[in-house]
C-alpha cells in the first residue's frame, strides 16, 4: 500500500460545478498537508496547506483534513475553465531529519465551459 | 513565472549515456530539492540540498547524484541510463530548510527520454 492514494480521474465537471477532490494516507506521523496545482507542461504551484486537522478557505477554495481517518479533501466553488489542471495532494511528517514531501499520484480535472 | 530556472527543457539520450540537470534556484531561497515525475509512480522526492550540504534523501537511485555549488545553483547527474529514467525532473526551492513549512517553487522541468 502506498502512503498516499490519490483518486486517479481523470475527472470532468461543467463549469460552475463543485469538485471534491480526496486523498487517503497510511503514515500517522504526517502533519502538515498541502495541495498543489500543475498545469500542462508547468512544474507543480502550491496551492493550499493546512497543518491541523478542519477546514482551511482561501476564495473558491476549501480544504479540508480529517486525521482521525487520515483523509484529505480540496473543494472547489464555481469551477472554471481556468481551473482545468492536475491537482497533487502532499504531505510531510516531522520526525527526524529526513522531512521530506510524499505526494499523492494527482487527477487530472477538466472544467467545460 | 515561479523564479526557477532549469536547463535544459527537453533531454533525449540512450541507454547507458550519462547527463547533466542543472537548476538555479530563485534569488534567496537556500534550499534545491529535486523530483522525479512519470506516469506509473508519479512525483518523488529523490534529494535536498541547503546551502551547499545534502540535506535530505529520498528514492534516489545510486546511479543519480545530485550536488549544489556556492552559488546555490545545483546539478542533478544521471547515469547508466535505463529505459525506465524516462521522465519529467523538477527542480524546486525554498527559503528555508524545512520541506514542510517552506514553500517550495517549482521550475518548469526538464523531459529527458531515453531511446
Amino acid at each position: 500500500q502506498k502512503e498516499v492514494e490519490q483518486d486517479p480521474g481523470p475527472l470532468s465537471v461543467p463549469e460552475g460545478a463543485i469538485v471534491s477532490l480526496n486523498c487517503t494516507y497510511s503514515n500517522s506521523a504526517f502533519q502538515y498537508f498541502m495541495w498543489y496545482r500543475q498545469y500542462s507542461r508547468k512544474g507543480p504551484e502550491l496551492l493550499m496547506y493546512t497543518y491541523s486537522s478542519g477546514n482551511k478557505e482561501d476564495g473558491r477554495f476549501t480544504a479540508q483534513v480529517d486525521k482521525s481517518s487520515k483523509y484529505i479533501s480540496l473543494f472547489i466553488r464555481d469551477s472554471q475553465p481556468s481551473d482545468s489542471a492536475t491537482y497533487l495532494c502532499a504531505m510531510s511528517d516531522t520526525t527526524g531529519a529526513n522531512s521530506k514531501l510524499t505526494f499523492g499520484k494527482g487527477i487530472t480535472l477538466s472544467v467545460r465551459p | 513565472d515561479s523564479g526557477v530556472t532549469q536547463t535544459p527543457k527537453h533531454l533525449i539520450t540512450a541507454t547507458g549515456q550519462r547527463v547533466t540537470l542543472r537548476c538555479s534556484p530563485r534569488s534567496g531561497d537556500l534550499s534545491v530539492y529535486w523530483y522525479q515525475q512519470s506516469l506509473d509512480q508519479g512525483l518523488q522526492f529523490l534529494i535536498q540540498y541547503y546551502n551547499g550540504e545534502e540535506r535530505a534523501k529520498g528514492n534516489i537511485l545510486e546511479r543519480f547524484s545530485a550536488q549544489q555549488f556556492p552559488d546555490l545553483h545545483s546539478e542533478l547527474n544521471l547515469s547508466s541510463l535505463e529505459l525506465g529514467d524516462s521522465a519529467l525532473y523538477f527542480c524546486a526551492s525554498s527559503q528555508g530548510v524545512s520541506s514542510d513549512t517552506d514553500t517550495q517553487y517549482f521550475g518548469p522541468g526538464t523531459r529527458l527520454t531515453v531511446l
